[in-house]
Order: C-alpha cells, then structure tokens, then sequence
C-alpha cells in the first residue's frame, strides 16, 4: 500500500535556524507529493507541491525536491520564524489514484526567539 | 479564497448519542472528505463524497455514517457515539479529478465523547 513516514517532533529552533523536516514515502504508482501546514487552531493548508520527479515545490521561503531516487521530500527552511510554528504534514496522491490523499503523521515545530 | 466552515469548533456529547457534524463549502466543489485527526496516527479518511447523495468508505468507516444532501454540505454521523471517538474532526473540499489535488480544509471540530 502507499505511506508517508515523517520524522517525529517536536523540532524547537531557534528564529534565523535553518529547517529541515524529513519525508519518505512508499506508493504502488507514481505519486504527486504535498505539504501541509496547520497553524494553532485552523485547518490544514497546502503550502508547496510538486508533481513529478526533480520538480521543486516552493512556498513562503520553504522548499522541497521530489526524489524519486531516494523517495524523498524533505521540507526545508533557510531561516525559520516564530511564525513558522505550526505542524507540518507530508502527503502523497496517486496520479490516476483520485481523491484519495495519504498523510503522514505529522510533525510539530517550535520556534523560539 | 475557498472557505469551508464545520458548524462547531467545540463539542461535547455523553456516549450513546448520536451526533451530527456538519460542513459546508462556498466553492461549488464536488469532492467532500471528512477525516479524523489523532496524535500520532495524522489524517485518516473516514469517508468521502464525489458529488450529491454518493459516497465512498474511507480507511476507517466504522461507527460512522455521511449524508450529502446538498452540494455544498456534507454531513458525518455517530450514531451511538462511544469514548473512542474522542478526536478532531476535518472536513474538506476540492475540485474533482486528477489535475487539482489541493484539498481545502475546514478549522476543525474537537469532540470529545464522555
């Protein structure tokens, strides 16, 4: 079947820290790969995709690369802010798979001044 | 900008009741999920809605029921809520088909079942 695994949190960092939150997957098909983010009391919202191997998804200084080599898609920050704190969830569809999003656990970061 | 709102952010009900959560969404979308939100376990698709009066069984259905009257609104029912359902519930929406996978989250309802 088809899942996502994320490093488990909490992260806490430092304002200015660079940010990195692993994202491995495993799926049947050739997947489109998401992140989430969900702040203090809202709903979850798309921050960056990337649909094909190489692409790079950005969004609000995050990045991630789709690796196909290493079914990796590792969220990164350059200089995070305490406005980042939030969690954060990788997820993946099947192209042709539908509606169906599989998510991973989700991973939860602090910053701190 | 999409909005999709669940009727409560907060419930509590006793076990044995039924209860109603209810979503609605302004975009005209055909699509309606309704997940379960645990420590540890992320988002579990409990059922989803393909368009009015059709619905499809997520991962875990079990306990729970949907109704989709209306297009803009999509329904989840406990019929006899138990302890183990404690939990946040999510609602979203998105266009159909393969082209566009972004979902469109609600707040959230945090129930908690005594």
């Amino acid at each position: 079947g088809n899942s996502v695994t994320q490093m488990e949190g909490p992260v806490t960092l430092s304002e200015e820290a660079f940010l990195t939150i692993n994202c491995t997957y495993t799926a049947t098909g050739y997947p489109s790969l998401f992140w989430y983010v969900q702040y203090p009391g809202e709903g979850l919202q798309l921050l960056l995709k990337a649909t094909k191997a190489d692409d790079k998804g950005s969004n609000k200084g995050f990045e991630a690369t789709y690796r196909k080599e290493t079914t990796s898609f590792h969220l990164e920050k350059g200089s995070v802010q305490v406005s980042d704190s939030a969690v954060y969830f990788c997820a993946l569809i099947l192209t042709g798979g539908g509606n169906k999003l599989t998510f991973g656990t989700g991973t939860q970061l602090k910053v701190e001044l | 900008d999409v909005k999709v709102t669940q009727s409560s952010r907060y419930l509590v009900k006793r076990t044995g009741e039924k209860v109603f959560l209810e979503c609605v969404q302004d975009m005209d979308h055909e699509n309606m999920f309704w997940y379960r939100q645990d420590p540890g376990l992320g988002l579990r698709l409990i059922y989803f809605s393909y368009d009015v009066k059709m619905k499809e069984k997520g991962d875990i259905p079990e306990g729970y029921s949907v109704s989709r009257e209306k297009k803009e609104r999509f329904s989840l029912i406990l019929e006899s809520a138990s302890t183990n359902q404690t939990s946040m519930y999510l609602c979203a929406s998105k266009i159909p088909g393969t082209g566009s996978h972004e979902q469109y989250f609600g707040p959230g309802t945090r129930l908690t079942v005594t």
